[in-house]
């Protein structure tokens, strides 16, 4: 499975949108992107995912470049319940769900 | 609908003592995974079965750990003898079934164990 890069650290106003960058500039055709958050002290909870297009749904969307080595999880209006570590993850999308965790960007969302 | 049920929420034990940790998975779902939860290591897969099976074991840290699911609704990780090492939180994920190639994973709450 590719390997992805985050920033260690992002802040971010309330309100304001929130752009969590992720590089992974080695992935592969079959592929997919997959974004999880961790709220302190809670299990990872499932955000989006996407292999080319982008996409949306009811609590983000990820922006993937055209070459797909890079894409971007943003949440268009941030709340202080939105401060989390947001693990980036690529993976071939296979029957075994096999996930590997890097060590995400903590976002913090201040008032 | 429950979420993934993990028990106990809290553990505290002596070096030594055997460990057992439950899981119970959504109902439906037919793949239960393992994770382990470190400052210094960070989110780790344990193990992970599909339809009751063990896939993938790699990431067991020993011998001392070991991994069951005798059912569908159920899986339990038992580290014996436990050591200071093997304090973490432990979380459990369950997913399921799908025809589609993208199957997301439902957390637990996590055990934290804390090994004396």
């Amino acid at each position: 499975d590719a390997k992805t890069t985050q920033p260690t650290s992002m802040d971010c106003a309330e309100g304001r949108a929130a752009n969590l960058p992720c590089n992974h500039s080695t992935i592969s055709g079959n592929e997919y992107v997959y974004w999880y958050r961790q709220i302190h002290s809670q299990g990872p909870q499932y955000i989006i995912h996407g292999l080319k297009n982008n996409e949306t749904n009811e609590m983000a969307s990820l922006i993937i470049t055209e070459d797909r080595k890079s894409s971007t999880l943003i949440l268009p209006h941030a709340t202080l319940r939105d401060t989390a570590v947001y693990y980036c993850i690529v993976r071939v999308g296979s029957n075994t769900g096999k996930l590997i965790f890097g060590q995400g960007t903590t976002l913090q969302v201040k008032p | 609908d429950a979420g993934v049920i993990q028990s106990p929420r809290h553990e505290v034990t002596e070096m030594g003592q055997e460990v057992t940790l439950r899981c119970k998975p959504i109902s439906g779902h037919n793949s239960l995974f393992w994770y382990r939860q470190t400052m210094m290591r960070g989110l780790e897969l344990l193990i992970y079965f599909n339809n009751n099976v063990p896939i993938d074991d790699s990431g067991m840290p020993e011998d001392r750990f070991s991994a069951k699911m005798p059912n569908a609704s159920f899986s339990t990780l038992k580290i014996q003898p436990s050591e200071p090492r093997d304090s973490a939180v432990y979380f459990c994920a369950s997913s399921p079934r799908t025809s589609g190639r993208v199957r997301e994973q439902f957390f637990g709450p996590g055990t934290r164990l804390t090994v004396l």
